[in-house]
Order: C-alpha cells, then structure tokens, then sequence
C-alpha cells in the first residue's frame, strides 16, 4: 500500500521567511514519482515538480527547491523568500508502479499562509 | 491551448436525481482519472482510465461509474447521489499513467 503523510496541516509565515513544507511517504515499489502540487485559493490544482525514484539529485527552480532522500522517504519542498503569492494549499503526491498505476496517492495537504 | 476541461463547474443537485460531469482533454493522453477532494482527506482516486474502452476502480468508487468510448472524454456519472458525495471533484489526465497528471478546474458538487 501506498501512503503519503503531510504532517503539518497549516504553516504561517511573514513575507520573506523561508518555509518547508514536509512530505514523508510509503511504498514497497523500488520504481515511483513523487510529485508536489499547488492549489491556489482560486482552486485549481497547478503541477509543480515530478522526480522519479532513480533519481535523487536535489532540484533548485527559482525559489522553490526540493530535497529527496530515500534513505529517509521524504520529499521536502522549501520556498524561499516567500511572498504573498505563495499562499496555497500544497500537496504531495506519490505514484507507484504495479497495481496502482498512474494512481496518485496525495498527502493531506498543507496550508501555507504568507502575511506581508 | 492543452487542457484539461469540467462541466459543469458548478452543481447544486438534490438526492437521487443522476446526473453527469464530463471531463474532456485535448492533448492526445491515454491516462485520465477522477478524483474527490475533501477537507482532511487530500484527494482521492475514484476511477481511471488507461485507455478507450478500459476502465477500473480506485479508492473510492462506490456510487459512481464511468465510460471512455472515445479517448478524450471520460464523463463521471453519479446514477442516484447522495449527500455523502457533496465534495469537489477533479478529472485529470496524463500521456501514460507514470506521467505527470494535469488537472481540471474542478466541479463543486453539493447533493441536497
């Protein structure tokens, strides 16, 4: 079975902090993608990054960068310098191979609030 | 443009009367799947689709059906719903199931 823990339900921070929003999952499958999504107030869902299990090379786009360590099965997200526009509902999502193919098991999302 | 389009985006809908939201993309993808989004829940797997024709069960498909005869559509049927499947659906589609899933804009629906 699948599972993807979002632990913190509602981080808030002021403008310009840098914030991490933790993502730990489950999976027996040795090939996966991890993926993290944004939901914006406006509701839709926006794509964000997608690493597959092969490769843990850290990624770095803009201010958002991620940290992948299987060692730990975490997919950490971190924003830096955040601003306003960063307020959303975050989602990390997990797909594996097998029997649950394309299904994206999601986190609980975090709710991220970014005060000027 | 590539999308993935809902309607309606808004239903308010009372016990039993079926109804339909359909779920077109216009970029050619094989995957396309539906799901539920509920406060503490995240969002859900209802059903999917790998290709025209070929459909299985999710999560969570008690109540709901769905069809894919052509490959760009992939409608959700709810046959009689309940008050228990008010929540915020999404239809999303990708090229193949490992490829990363690009959403619609969701259907609000309410069951009175």
């Amino acid at each position: 079975a699948q599972k993807v823990t979002q632990a913190q339900t509602e981080i808030s921070v002021v403008e310009k902090e840098d914030v991490t929003l933790d993502c730990v999952y489950e999976t027996r499958d040795t090939t996966y993608y991890l993926f993290w999504y944004k939901q914006p107030p406006s509701g839709e869902l926006v794509f964000l990054i997608r690493r597959n299990s092969f490769d843990e090379q850290n990624e770095i786009s803009g201010r958002y960068s991620w940290n992948f360590q299987k060692s730990t099965s975490s997919f950490n997200f971190t924003i830096t310098a955040s601003q306003v526009v960063d307020s959303a509902v975050y989602f990390c999502a997990l797909s594996a191979g097998g029997t649950s193919y394309g299904k994206l098991t999601f986190g609980q999302g975090t709710i991220l609030t970014v005060h000027p | 443009e590539a999308q993935v389009t809902q309607n309606p985006r808004y239903l308010i809908t009372v016990t039993g009367k079926k109804l339909t939201v359909t779920c077109s993309q216009n970029m050619n993808h094989e995957y396309m799947s539906w799901y539920r989004q509920d406060p503490g829940l995240g969002l859900r797997q209802i059903y999917y689709s790998m290709n025209v024709e070929v459909t299985d069960k999710g999560d969570v498909p008690e109540g709901y059906k769905v069809s894919r005869k052509e490959k760009r559509n992939f409608p959700l049927i709810l046959e009689s719903p309940s008050p228990n499947q008010t929540s915020l659906y999404f239809c999303a589609s990708s090229l193949r199931g490992e490829d990363t899933q690009y959403f619609g804009p969701g259907t609000r629906l309410t069951v009175l």
